[in-house]
């Protein structure tokens, strides 16, 4: 099972709102309702950002939203700022093996 | 509070054994599934495998399948990665992450801070 796919980066200017996508297959994305996106700095470790596709744990900024459509799933953040400049990481539920797949991540850049 | 916290960085020469370790803090562990996650230099993420805290059920990623062994001691809260032989190739940040006992629950509500592994002779 490969990685999911996510463009390697996307960049907007403070305010703006940008979408990273997260494409997947039939076997994962398509399949399930059970994709998570994560945020990530430098040095540190992932941070749990949506789960089940559009959840937000407690405490995460409702500038972060998720949506899916059949197989791709998208992470859009709104009024962005540039504490939001980090790597992000989708990952999906499979149901068989490997039980989870990651994305090849993002990098965010704020101008 | 909740907290996972891993074991120092290591520095081994290829085809030394290892062991790190994640000790989890503030909730009993028997309770959920811990995984473990790769993620090599300036690269993404990558699934390794999870073990429940029971230690009755432990999946692995067919690419990490017979390369590692994940184990858990639910008597002191921590689980465990461990290589018997390892490679040059295995130099990357391992993350262990909580998971809730639910089919399809998202891989870390909680994450450990990492513990960098170097393979070098």
């Amino acid at each position: 099972q490969s990685a999911l796919t996510q463009p390697a980066s996307v960049s907007g200017s403070p305010g703006q709102s940008i979408t990273i996508s997260c494409t997947g297959t039939s076997r994962d994305v398509g399949a399930y309702n059970y994709v998570s996106w994560y945020q990530q700095y430098p040095g540190k470790a992932p941070k749990l950002l949506i789960h089940d596709v559009s959840n937000r744990p407690s405490g995460v900024s409702t500038r972060f939203s998720g949506s899916k459509s059949g197989n791709t799933a998208s992470l859009t953040i709104s009024g962005l700022q540039a504490e939001d400049e980090a790597d992000y990481h989708c990952n999906s539920y499979t149901g068989s093996s490997p039980l989870y797949v990651f994305g090849t991540g993002t990098e965010v850049t704020v101008l | 509070e909740v907290q996972l916290v891993q074991s120092g960085a290591e520095v081994k020469e290829p085809g030394e054994s290892l062991k790190i370790s994640c000790k989890g803090s503030g909730f009993n562990i028997a309770t959920y599934w811990i995984a473990w996650v790769r993620q090599m230099p300036g690269k993404g993420l990558e699934w390794m495998g999870l073990i429940s805290g029971s230690a009755s059920d432990t999946r692995y990623s067919p690419s990490f399948q017979g390369q590692v062994t994940i184990s858990v001691d639910n008597s002191i809260n921590t689980a465990y990665l461990q290589w018997n032989s390892l490679k040059a190739s295995d130099t990357a940040i391992y993350y262990c992450a909580r998971r809730w006992a639910i089919t399809g629950a998202p891989l870390g509500d909680y994450w450990g801070q990492g513990t960098l592994v170097t393979v070098s002779s």
